[in-house]
């Protein structure tokens, strides 16, 4: 079975700061990790995914996740928050490729103040 | 431009009475799917179609039907819906290749 924790419902930054959100999964398959973004009153969008090759992935809008094996986690960050980074981040896992069912965490919002 | 559409956006409705939220994509692709998003629950799988006539339950299936009568439609049926079924919900369409698309959301609220 897998599963996805994010720490953390809420998450609130200063403009400028460094953006952190955490994400722990469980599989017991070689996963394939997301994050995705949800602004207000729109869909999700792909940020950035692991698929088994780098373990650090680079996303759009400066985002980036590490993967790392050994602690199960696949934090998101961003060195530099901007007001526009306010939003939900999901992170979700999956068995691999092809058509598998993705395994969603709760979210966490993400409030940048200036 | 690619895209999954559904319809539509937002829905009140009373318990009861039936309803269907539409699903559309211009990608032919292979794999659809439905998520319900609900607060501190992040979202869930409800149905998913592998193709044309072939679909399958997910993790919620309970009070919701579909049917893939044509690879790029995807409805969503409530023939008797409840409050507990008030939420955001996602349409999803994927191949083997490529990442999953999501629509934009369908706020559904039932009294």
């Amino acid at each position: 079975a897998q599963s996805v924790t994010q720490l953390g419902s809420h998450v609130s930054v200063s403009e400028g700061a460094l953006v952190l959100l955490r994400c722990n999964y469980s599989s017991s398959v070689p996963p394939y990790l997301f994050w995705y973004v949800q602004y207000p009153n729109q869909g999700l969008q792909l940020l950035l995914k692991y698929t088994s090759a780098a373990t650090l992935v680079k996303g759009i809008n400066g985002f980036e996740a590490e993967f790392k094996k050994s602690e199960t986690s696949f934090h998101l960050t961003k060195p530099s928050a901007h007001m526009s980074d306010a939003a939900e981040y999901f992170c979700a896992v999956t068995r691999g490729g092809g058509y598998n069912k993705l395994i969603f965490g709760a979210g966490t919002r993400l409030a940048v103040h200036p | 431009e690619a895209q999954v559409t559904q319809n539509p956006r937002y829905l009140i409705t009373v318990t009861g009475k039936k309803l269907t939220v539409t699903c559309s994509q211009n990608m032919n692709h292979e794999y659809m799917s439905w998520y319900r998003q609900d607060p501190g629950l992040g979202l869930r799988q409800i149905y998913y179609s592998m193709n044309v006539e072939v679909t399958d339950k997910g993790d919620v299936p309970e009070g919701y039907k579909v049917s893939r009568k044509e690879k790029r439609n995807f409805p969503l049926i409530l023939e008797s819906p409840s409050p507990n079924q008030t939420s955001l919900y996602f349409c999803a369409s994927q191949n083997s290749n490529t990442d999953a698309f999501f629509g934009q959301g369908t706020r559904l609220t039932v009294v």
